[in-house]
């Protein structure tokens, strides 16, 4: 199994990004993916995740409205829009395979990519 | 949204240890908990889900019981690598929120 996370950089408050996870060595149709996010120095932020089927997309309520989760399975890719982007949304961003469709136990993880929101 | 709060932390221990995390979610959760294991610099790893369920690889050791508002994390004698910060999850109902961990060093 292997995740391996793109897109992050530094952004100004207020604008946009698009994080992309792109898994392999799995069959990626058959698990839900996850985002969680770390704050330099923190704890573990669950962000968003997504079912087998995408009949389920779930969100922190921190980034309601803001984020988008969405998957392809032609590229085994998961991805997270990142709208109206403010400084507490700084941090590493890891993208996780679920164990099962969408059990939220996140078996598997990316190295993470650095997002940091500044003027 | 459930908080979930851990104690202790941090925790100090040494090699050959028994070491005990408590998690508790603000509100009854079933069984729908995880623990986490992170090393600086690293992604997390899966230990347990469904409150006492060993995830592949994951050493014996470690076992975890629990259920409605109150989990516990056991290590059974613990070694070298098992310095890290644990974290519990709660995937009763989203937003699927970790606790805030427990740093357990010498």
């Amino acid at each position: 199994v292997q995740l391996v996370e793109s897109g992050g950089g530094v952004v100004q408050p207020g604008k946009s990004l698009r994080l992309s996870c792109a898994g392999s060595g799995f069959s990626f149709s058959y698990h839900g993916m996850h985002w969680v996010r770390q704050a330099p120095g923190k704890g573990l932020e669950w962000v968003a995740g997504i079912s087998t089927d995408e009949s389920r997309k779930d969100y922190a309520e921190s980034v309601k409205g803001r984020f988008t989760i969405s998957r392809d399975k032609s590229t085994n890719t998961v991805y997270l829009e990142m709208r109206s982007l403010r400084g507490e949304d700084t941090g590493v961003y890891y993208c996780a395979k679920d164990l099962r469709a969408y059990q939220q136990w996140l078996a598997d993880w990316g190295q993470g990519t650095l997002v940091t929101v500044s003027a | 949204d459930v908080q979930m709060t851990q104690s202790p932390s941090p925790l100090s221990a040494s090699i050959g240890d028994r070491v005990t995390i408590a998690c508790r979610p603000t509100q009854s959760i079933g069984s729908f908990l995880n623990w986490y294991q992170q090393k600086p610099g690293k992604a997390p790893k899966l230990l347990i889900y469904a409150a006492s369920t060993l995830h592949s690889g994951v050493p014996s050791r470690f076992s975890g019981s629990g259920s409605g508002n109150d989990f516990t994390l056991t290590i059974n004698g613990l070694e070298p690598e098992d310095f890290a910060t644990y974290f519990c999850q709660q995937t009763y109902i989203a937003p699927f929120t970790f606790g805030p961990g427990t740093k357990v060093d010498i």
